[in-house]
């Protein structure tokens, strides 16, 4: 079992936007602001699209953002593109003794 | 551009040493900016951070690992190393070295990845 709680899938048409959600608690996702997103395509190694919560970093496009509530953070993809359907982790920093956790993943299919 | 290759055996017996050494290019090991990191993937399953280490040999581990894990780094070769001990079919997975930006706690570079099995 993950530490952080993400859905396991989630789906959109081109041209529409989605959110993932990434659940964790005070000792990491609320507690710190060093959350990051990665997305892996299939056979290939993740890709850093979100740092800090919501810093992008050179080259990821605009369509990818992030924010954080409380204990949640978020990714959103706006306009959604066929590239984009992919796996997609979260992560974050953790005061626990694993310093470093990540989210279960979640699937993301475009339509 | 930085670039993170892995190396070594992609079959590994059951109760054996699973090592494993990363090697950098386009940047340089011994800057003090980043921890250089191994995170592993069993087939069709999600992220496991294992551990880091950073230029001057200070590491940290996975608890979850810990009592089988060392890291170690050789900065003459530009290189970082992963021993995994007595392994079992649980640990066989695409096992990543990466780059941990330490002011982000963001691993922005990460290597192509590779299958370790462990099967007799």
């Amino acid at each position: 079992q993950s530490a952080l709680t993400q859905p396991a899938s989630v789906s959109g048409s081109p041209g529409q936007s989605i959110t993932i959600s990434c659940t964790g608690t005070s000792s990491d996702v609320g507690g710190y602001n060093y959350v990051s997103w990665y997305q892996q395509h299939p056979g290939k190694a993740p890709k850093l699209m979100i740092y800090e919560v919501s810093n992008r970093p050179s080259g990821v496009s605009n369509r990818f953002s992030g924010s954080k509530s409380g204990n949640t953070a978020s990714l959103t993809i706006s306009g959604l593109q066929a590239e984009d359907e992919a796996d997609y982790y979260c992560s974050s920093y953790t005061s626990s003794s694993t310093l470093r956790v990540f989210g279960g993943g979640t699937k993301l299919t475009v339509l | 551009q930085v670039q993170l290759q892995e190396s070594g055996p992609g079959l590994v017996k059951p109760s054996q040493t699973l090592s494993l050494t990363c090697t950098v290019s386009g940047g340089s090991i011994s800057s003090g900016d980043y921890y250089w990191s191994w995170i592993r993937q069993p087939p069709g399953k999600g992220l496991e951070w294992i551990g880091y280490i950073y230029y001057s040999g200070s590491t940290y581990y996975n608890p979850s690992l810990k009592s089988r894990v060392t890291i170690s780094v050789d900065t003459s070769k530009n290189q970082f190393s992963l021993k995994l001990s007595s392994v079992t079919a649980a640990d066989t997975a695409v096992y990543y070295c990466a780059r941990e930006d330490i002011a982000a706690a963001a691993v922005d570079y990460w290597g192509q990845g590779t299958l370790v099995t462990v099967s007799s």
